[in-house]
């Protein structure tokens, strides 16, 4: 069964770090696109960055460019966003999703990030 | 990038079919069938239930179809069920190589 564990969202004070990750199972992780979704409360979808298989490209969403760095270990089947220079804006349920072409065919259930002072 | 944009909310009966529309540019859904809709279930995440404006992933109702014309992309589900209710959001490549979501749409079941 395939799956994608979210884990490493807390609460952090506005201009703090902190990095998420992604445990994926049940599919060949290193032979996908990933990507990571956030949902602020209350809010829509909005798609925050992608990586290729090999982490060999990445694009990001205007609002993170410059501020948060995904990543993978393949040997780990892990899938990694770090987050800096963190906002209010930024509180949010971060998804990871397997990516498949353009299409994103599995969500993970969230982890939230919370940015209060 | 700009969010596409969805109506707020649309509502049918029991039976009835429904659309919901996706607006872009000539730069996202316009230049690319690369157009996909989700579902989102109230506490629960997302799920694809139409990529590529028209294909549906094993296991989705057939009750749930797309169509794209110029720069407006559309889910239309018929034989609306109360399971229906929830929210829906598209998406699309983008020039930029990037995706963008809609707004999100709340399809609410009378």
């Amino acid at each position: 069964e395939m799956q994608l564990v979210e884990t490493g969202g807390v609460v952090v004070q506005p201009g703090g770090s902190l990095r998420l990750s992604c445990a994926a199972s049940g599919f060949t992780f290193e032979h996908y696109t990933m990507h990571w979704v956030r949902q602020r409360p209350g809010k829509g979808l909005e798609w925050v960055c992608v990586i290729n298989w090999d982490g060999g490209r990445t694009d990001y969403g205007d609002s993170v460019k410059g501020r948060f760095i995904v990543s993978r270990d393949n040997s780990k089947n892990s899938l990694y966003l770090q987050l800096t220079s963190l906002t209010t804006a930024d509180t949010a349920l971060y998804y990871c999703v397997k990516g498949h072409s353009t299409r994103l065919d599995y969500w993970g259930q969230g982890t939230l990030v919370t940015v209060s002072s | 990038q700009s969010a596409l944009t969805q109506p707020a909310s649309v509502s049918g009966s029991p039976g009835q079919s429904i659309t919901i529309s996706c607006t872009g540019t000539s730069s996202d859904v316009g230049g690319y069938v690369y157009v996909s809709w989700y579902q989102q279930h109230p506490g629960q995440a997302p799920k694809l239930i139409l990529y590529e404006v028209n294909n549906r992933p094993s296991g989705v109702s057939h009750r749930f179809s797309g169509s794209k014309s110029d720069n407006t992309a559309s889910l239309i589900i018929s034989g609306l069920q109360a399971e229906d209710e929830a929210d829906y959001y598209c998406s699309s490549y983008t020039s930029t190589s990037i995706l963008v979501f809609g707004g999100g749409t709340r399809l609410t079941v009378l």
